[in-house]
């Protein structure tokens, strides 16, 4: 069973240009958590979606910031017009019961 | 606005001790979960307490959900240099959906 698959795992952008992170979620999983992660801090969460609907996205920034699940295809967070705040580890994580299942990550560096 | 403190923020021991790590909120929690984390890597639970004043046991490790719901502690016993890395525990908040927040984490070093 292929677990929460994040990719790329490590994304170089310069100032201005757009990120692209993916995120499949668990086989039979049809809801994502989106979550940052500065260095040697907790996780902020950012965005809870199901297949074409976002269900909470409390913790997203209002500008440059976007999520999405279709109903065919990984979950998309994208960034447009990066800055060098933005560098960070971004996760996702699908739900069984009680249980968050979190992929390896994506690790954005901004230049 | 639910928020999780966690303390220390710090800690290294040499291996064999034993210590404890606290995770308080004055919200109230659903349930309550930990999480190891190690660099590079996503969070992996370690376990879920739903139940007021409930114990849970995973080895050394030790487990235990405030009577209230708003507090939880996790010990170590004998603590192993693999034990290393960012211990996260996170409620869950029951809206329209589980919405999971994370406290900011404690970073344990086991020295051999």
């Amino acid at each position: 069973n292929a677990g929460v698959m994040q990719n790329p795992r490590h994304l170089v952008r310069r100032r201005g240009q757009e990120a692209r992170l993916r995120c499949s979620p668990m086989k039979g999983h049809s809801h994502v958590y989106w979550y940052r992660q500065l260095p040697e801090e907790g996780l902020k969460f950012m965005v809870y979606l199901q297949k074409e609907n976002i269900i909470d996205e409390s913790g997203m920034p209002k500008e440059r910031f976007s999520a999405e699940f279709p109903k065919e295809g990984p979950s998309i967070l994208r960034i447009q017009q990066v800055v060098r705040g933005d560098s960070a580890a971004y996760f996702c994580a699908s739900r069984s019961n009680e249980k968050l299942f979190f992929g390896s990550g994506t690790q954005l560096s901004v230049l | 606005t639910q928020l999780l403190e966690q303390s220390p923020q710090f800690l290294s021991i040499q291996e064999g001790e034993n210590l404890t790590v606290y995770c308080n909120s004055s919200s109230v929690f659903s349930s309550l979960q930990w999480y190891r984390q190690e660099p590079g890597e996503g969070p992996v639970l370690l376990v879920t307490v739903v139940t007021g004043g409930e114990v849970k046991k995973l080895k050394r490790l030790t487990f235990q959900f405030g009577d209230a719901r708003k507090d939880s502690s996790l010990h170590i016993t004998a603590a192993q240099p693999g034990d290393t890395g960012l211990y996260l525990c996170a409620g869950a908040v029951r809206t329209s959906y589980d919405k999971v927040i994370f406290g900011p984490g404690t970073s344990l070093s086991v020295i051999p």
